[in-house]
C-alpha cells in the first residue's frame, strides 16, 4: 500500500508562473516531509522540508504547504524557471526522533517552458 | 560538502553473474542506504544500516545482499543478476538521525542482458 502518494507523474508550468506540486499521505504517524529535486543523470538533491508542528514552511522561491486534517501538502514555486525542470519526489518519516527511514512518493516530472 | 561516490556510472553485466556495486561517503555519517529507482516507481529503499556491520531489509530486499564492513563504505550485492534488476542504483548517507536530509550519490545505471 502506497503511504506517500503523488498523483500528477507530470507538470508543464510556463516560465515565471507558479508550479504547484501535490503530495499526499495515508499514515497518520507521519510528522516529518522532505522535498528533494532529481535530475537525469544526479542523485536527487535535499530541496526544503517540513515538521508537523508547522503549516508553512519558505525558503526562498520555494515554499511547502502542510494540511494535517486533510494528510495533505504541496511545493509551490514562484516564479518557476527552467533550471527548475526536474523530477521532484516527496518524502516523509513517521518518526522525528529519526528511527525510521524515509518514505518515497513516486515523484513528479516537472517541466518549466520558457 | 558532503561526497557520496559510487563507483560506476554504468554497468552492464550478463544474466546469472554476481555484481558488487560500491559506496563511498566521507562524512562520517551513521546511516547508509541503498535505493533503486524505476520509471512509475519512484525510490525503493533496498537495503539500509545504521552502523557498522548492521543492516536492515528495506521494502525491496530479495535478490540483494549488503556488506558494511566500515563506516564509509556500503555494499549492494547482486547474488546472481536477472533482467529485472535492471535499474538505476542509488546511495545515499545521513546522520545520526533516518530524517535528517539524505545526500545521495549520483547514481548507477545497472543493465543486466
Amino acid at each position: 500500500d502506497q503511504q506517500v502518494k503523488q498523483n500528477s507523474p507530470s507538470l508543464s508550468v510556463q516560465e515565471g508562473r507558479i508550479s504547484i506540486l501535490n503530495c499526499d499521505y495515508t499514515n497518520s504517524m507521519f510528522d516529518y516531509f522532505l522535498w528533494y529535486k532529481k535530475y537525469p543523470a544526479e542523485g536527487p538533491t535535499f530541496l526544503i522540508s517540513i515538521s508537523s508542528i508547522k503549516d508553512k514552511n519558505e525558503d526562498g522561491r520555494f515554499t511547502v504547504f502542510l494540511n494535517k486534517s486533510a494528510k495533505h501538502l504541496s511545493l509551490h514555486i514562484v516564479p518557476s524557471q527552467p533550471g527548475d525542470s526536474a523530477v521532484y519526489f516527496c518524502a516523509a518519516s513517521s518518526d522525528y526522533s529519526g528511527n525510521t527511514p524515509l518514505v518515497f512518493g513516486k515523484g513528479t516530472r516537472l517541466s518549466v517552458i520558457a | 560538502d558532503v561526497k557520496v561516490t559510487q563507483s560506476s556510472r554504468y554497468l552492464v553485466k550478463r544474466t546469472g553473474e554476481k555484481v558488487f556495486l560500491e559506496c563511498v561517503q566521507d562524512m562520517d555519517h551513521e546511516n547508509m542506504f541503498w535505493y533503486r529507482q524505476d520509471p512509475g516507481l519512484g525510490l525503493r529503499l533496498i537495503y539500509f544500516s545504521y552502523d557498522v556491520k548492521m543492516k536492515e531489509k528495506g521494502d525491496i530486499p530479495e535478490g540483494y545482499s549488503v556488506s558494511r564492513e566500515k563506516k564509509e563504505r556500503f555494499s549492494l550485492i547482486l547474488e546472481s543478476a536477472s533482467t529485472n534488476q535492471t535499474s538505476m542504483y542509488l546511495c545515499a548517507s545521513s546522520p545520526g538521525v533516518f530524517n535528517e536530509k539524505l545526500f545521495f550519490g549520483s547514481g548507477t545505471q545497472l543493465s543486466v542482458l
